[in-house]
């Protein structure tokens, strides 16, 4: 069965250090894989996707990812952070069931970013 | 336009009341999705319509009632919930995989919902 975990549940950094938040799943199949951003009383946003090819993707407001397969891991990370980065992201994973498909979060991690 | 819509934003109902939430979408995406997600937690899948069908039903309880009248509305009909079904309601869409290798989910704002 496909799983993901998140194992930090919050983050604290200061503003402009560099931060990774950390994903590892399970899938004895291929994986699509996702990071989405869900800010203060607000919906989620996709901030990058992991379908195949490049093991490095880039996503919006400068936030990046690695596939690892032989970690089983999918990272965030941002080189400099800034306070508007405060928010909760979850990572999840794409079960593939027939036409549709199901995503499986993560418990999600708060960075909490500090002047 | 790449936006799903939720309304309404706000809700608070007794525990007798019957009340509807509304999602749209004009993205042309055939898969709908309800999502239940409490504080300080992941979302939770409840629903799933493909092509305007119900395809999956995580063993919601039937006070909650999905209806998909076109290929662009998605309703969540309330029935006598109870305090603890109190959560932001979100609404997502995506394409289908036989129009696309993967299908990113978008996710509307939500519905934040109140029950007393």
């Amino acid at each position: 069965a496909q799983s993901v975990t998140q194992l930090d549940s919050q983050v604290p950094v200061f503003e402009e250090a560099p931060v990774e938040l950390r994903c590892n799943y399970s899938s004895s199949v291929s994986v699509y894989l996702f990071w989405y951003v869900q800010y203060p009383n607000q919906g989620l946003q996709l901030l990058l996707k992991y379908l195949s090819g490049s093991t490095l993707v880039k996503g919006i407001n400068g936030f990046e990812a690695e596939f690892n397969k032989s970690q089983t891991s999918f990272h965030l990370r941002k080189p400099s952070v800034h306070i508007s980065d405060t928010a909760e992201y979850f990572c999840a994973v794409r079960i593939y069931g027939g036409a549709t498909n199901k995503l499986i979060f993560g418990t999600g991690t708060l960075l909490a970013v500090q002047p | 336009d790449t936006e799903v819509t939720q309304t309404p934003k706000h809700l608070v109902m007794g525990m007798t009341n019957k009340k509807s939430l509304k999602c749209e979408q004009h993205m042309g995406h055939r898969a709908m999705y309800w999502y239940k997600q409490k504080a300080k937690k992941p979302p939770e899948l409840m629903f799933v319509y493909s092509y305007e069908k119900l395809s999956i039903n995580e063993s919601v309880p039937s006070r909650f009632s999905p209806e998909c009248p076109n290929s662009s509305l998605l309703n969540l009909h309330l029935h006598a919930l109870q305090p603890e079904d109190s959560a932001l309601y979100l609404c997502a869409s995506s394409h289908l995989l036989g129009v696309l290798a993967y299908n990113e989910q978008f996710f509307g704002p939500g519905t934040r919902l109140t029950v007393l």
